[in-house]
């Protein structure tokens, strides 16, 4: 059964730094990867959706990778913000039947200014 | 355009009530989804609706029922409510099922069963 993993639960940086998001994967047969936003008590939100052809995709500050073999994808921030604080979620579509985007639980980011 | 919508945005059951939230999207997406979302667990897919005239069953269908009731909407039944599903209720469009279509997310439902 695929079960995704993000590490870490919880991060806090000071403005203007680069950081890294990490999200791992049980099992390499995937279709896509999706990266969403959530903000406190509101819906998600759209950031990148990786492919399983593809190794990355970019949106302005943010970059996401895939290695599929090694079942890890990574969200880059540039230069952050505080308003990016927010929890980020990891979600991958499986290779076999069944169209259920599989969640990690996501990290909490907090940007202080 | 509006995306996709909830209604209502918040609900408050007693044990057995029943109620029907409703979804529709302005993209026309093909597909359409139910995701439940609990702490500690992640979202989890009650249901899903490739196409219009079609549904199927997701990770945890039991004690819902849905209806596409066109391309545009896709509701989710509560016959009887009970505690268990207290939880927050998005529903979700897709242009398609193909590997290259984001899913889009609506605000949710907060639903309280008491």
């Amino acid at each position: 059964k695929q079960e995704v993993t993000q590490i870490p639960a919880a991060l806090s940086v000071p403005e203007g730094e680069n950081l890294v998001l990490n999200c791992s994967f049980t099992d390499s047969a995937i279709y896509n990867l999706q990266w969403f936003r959530q903000d406190p008590g509101k819906g998600l939100t759209s950031l990148l959706l990786i492919q399983s052809s593809q190794r990355e995709q970019t949106s302005g500050r943010l970059n996401a990778s895939l290695d599929k073999s090694s079942g890890r994808s990574t969200l880059y921030i540039a230069a952050s913000q505080p308003g990016d604080s927010a929890t980020y979620l990891c979600a991958v579509r499986p290779g076999q039947a069944g169209t259920a985007l599989i969640f990690g639980k996501g990290t909490t980011l907090s940007v202080s200014s | 355009n509006a995306g996709v919508t909830q209604t209502p945005k918040f609900q408050v059951l007693k044990t057995g009530q029943s109620m029907t939230l409703q979804c529709a999207q302005d993209m026309n997406h093909n597909s359409m989804y139910w995701y439940r979302q609990d702490p500690g667990m992640g979202l989890r897919l009650i249901y899903y609706s490739a196409s219009e005239g079609t549904t199927d069953k997701g990770e945890v269908p039991n004690g819902y029922n849905v209806s596409r009731l066109n391309k545009r909407e896709f509701s989710l039944r509560l016959e009887s409510a009970a505690p268990s599903q207290t939880s927050v209720y998005f529903c979700a469009s897709s242009q398609g099922l193909a590997a290259s279509y984001e899913q889009y997310f609506g605000p949710g439902t907060r639903l309280t069963v008491t």
